[in-house]
């Protein structure tokens, strides 16, 4: 059971554009929802995070816009840089056990 | 060096081979996972451990084991391998406080 779905699978912008990443999640005991991002040959790290009590969250060029009746949640990237390229990952946790259900993963390709 | 150590970054082995993965972490965090990442289907959970006398069975626990030798030590074993899990695996360490995962580089295994 998918309980993030994330979309689309690829995505390839020229540089200065604003890609969007999209998700969708079911379970709604989820109470915090990070985005990883994964550089080639290394393992996912940290990018940003936002809580359903807020709409939005921007650090840089990264925001995250929430919307908690919809239960859909999207990564908004200023400015694109070649820099940016990389796979990126939505996550929903839940509960005390602080487990993340991860997203399928958009890889994203910027042209210089 | 890396706060989240995994070896052996690369493996080829032959099916019915056993397989041991192994992790180290100097983060001193509690709680260690190991997932499984395939392209289209983004990271999946496959065992996580909250301290050493605890181990715990993720989503896709069929055909692994794992073993947590001490708070900084968290092995992932396939016993017999099968061509189906080629993958690439990943180890993580969790934050208590914050839930932030932090990702080793992972470790490409390809089963022929």
């Amino acid at each position: 059971q998918q309980q993030v779905k994330q979309s689309p699978q690829s995505l390839i912008v020229q540089k200065g554009g604003i890609p969007i990443i999209n998700c969708a999640y079911e379970n709604t005991a989820f109470d915090y929802f990070p985005w990883y991002q994964q550089f080639p040959g290394k393992g996912p790290a940290l990018l940003i995070a936002i809580r359903p009590d807020v709409s939005e969250k921007k650090e840089g060029r990264f925001t995250i816009s929430f919307n908690k009746s919809a239960k859909q949640f999207s990564l908004h990237i200023m400015d694109s840089q070649p820099g940016d390229s990389a796979t990126y990952f939505c996550a929903g946790r839940s509960g005390s056990a602080r487990q993340l259900t991860f997203g399928s993963g958009t890889q994203l390709t910027v042209l210089p | 060096d890396a706060d989240v150590t995994q070896t052996p970054r690369n493996r080829i082995t032959k099916t019915g081979k056993r397989i041991m993965l192994e992790c180290s972490q100097t983060k001193g965090h509690d709680r260690m996972y190991w997932y499984r990442q395939d392209p289209g289907l983004g990271l999946r959970l496959i065992y996580y451990s909250f301290d050493v006398k605890d181990i715990n069975k993720g989503e896709i626990s069929d055909g692994y084991s794992v073993s947590r030798q001490a708070q900084a030590k968290f092995s992932l074993s396939l016993e017999s391998a099968i061509p189906n899990q080629t993958a690439l695996y990943f180890c993580a360490t969790q934050a208590a406080n914050t839930g932030e995962l932090f990702f080793g580089e992972g470790s490409r295994l390809t089963v022929l």
